[in-house]
């Protein structure tokens, strides 16, 4: 089983339309949490961080249930812009893993 | 202020061969890294280096060397080039001392072929 997993996708959705997309992880004891956005052959670019308490930029919600162990990303009124891969990561003392990225295409 | 560069853009090896990924950073920061993306994948991490002279063993270190030649640059090396080896290659900077992924900048990568 892989220490962080995401579905691959992709995620198809028209604009304005509402997407979320969910992360699980395995090591119960991890402590710190991210989104990164990755644009196609681009490098990843770090989106948000994801706090205890659930946290909001702009169109964008991440939250964190320690209980399931899972983290999502909320997009509203999704544009155009937003397409791209969207990476989740776990951060254990130091150990830090990536998932392998959720594809999201944002159609006219 | 470039950020983090990488030289070369793309490279294509034969089995065996040696090669050296270059990496920079103009930000000042203490922190660089090395990780190596695959399809279904994710980033793994192969080297980082906390600070100037010291460097540390990722995820994913073997067949790989690193050098911290100062503050700025932070070089990967492939001694003996694996078709397994074929990959993404990126660097990140941080201005943390250590990882922390809050403040990762990485660069735009290098495309490696090993045939």
């Amino acid at each position: 089983r892989k220490e962080v997993e995401q579905d691959p996708g992709p995620f198809n959705v028209p604009e304005g339309a509402t997407v979320a997309f969910n992360c699980t992880y395995s090591n119960s004891a991890s402590q710190s949490f991210f989104w990164y956005r990755q644009d196609c052959r681009k490098e990843p670019k770090l989106l948000m961080s994801v706090y205890s308490s659930g946290n909001e930029d702009g169109r964008f919600t991440a939250q964190l249930n320690r209980a399931s162990q899972y983290i999502s990303l909320l997009i509203r009124d999704s544009k155009l812009s937003d397409s791209a891969t969207y990476l989740c990561v776990v951060n254990n003392n130091n150990d830090m893993r990536f998932g392998a990225g959720t594809r999201l295409t944002v159609k006219p | 202020n470039a950020g983090v560069t990488q030289t070369p853009k793309f490279q294509v090896l034969k089995t065996g061969q040696s090669m050296t990924l270059q990496c920079a950073q103009d930000m000042n920061h203490n922190s660089m890294y090395w990780y190596r993306q695959d399809p279904g994948m994710g980033l793994r991490l192969i080297y980082y280096s906390a600070s100037e002279g010291t460097t540390d063993k990722g995820e994913v270190p073997n067949g790989y060397n690193v050098s911290r030649l100062n503050k700025r640059e932070f070089s990967l090396r492939l001694e003996s080039a694996a078709p397994s080896q074929t990959s993404v290659y990126f660097c990140a900077s941080s201005e943390a001392k250590g990882l922390s992924l809050e403040t990762q900048y990485f660069g735009p990568g290098t495309r490696l072929l090993v045939l």
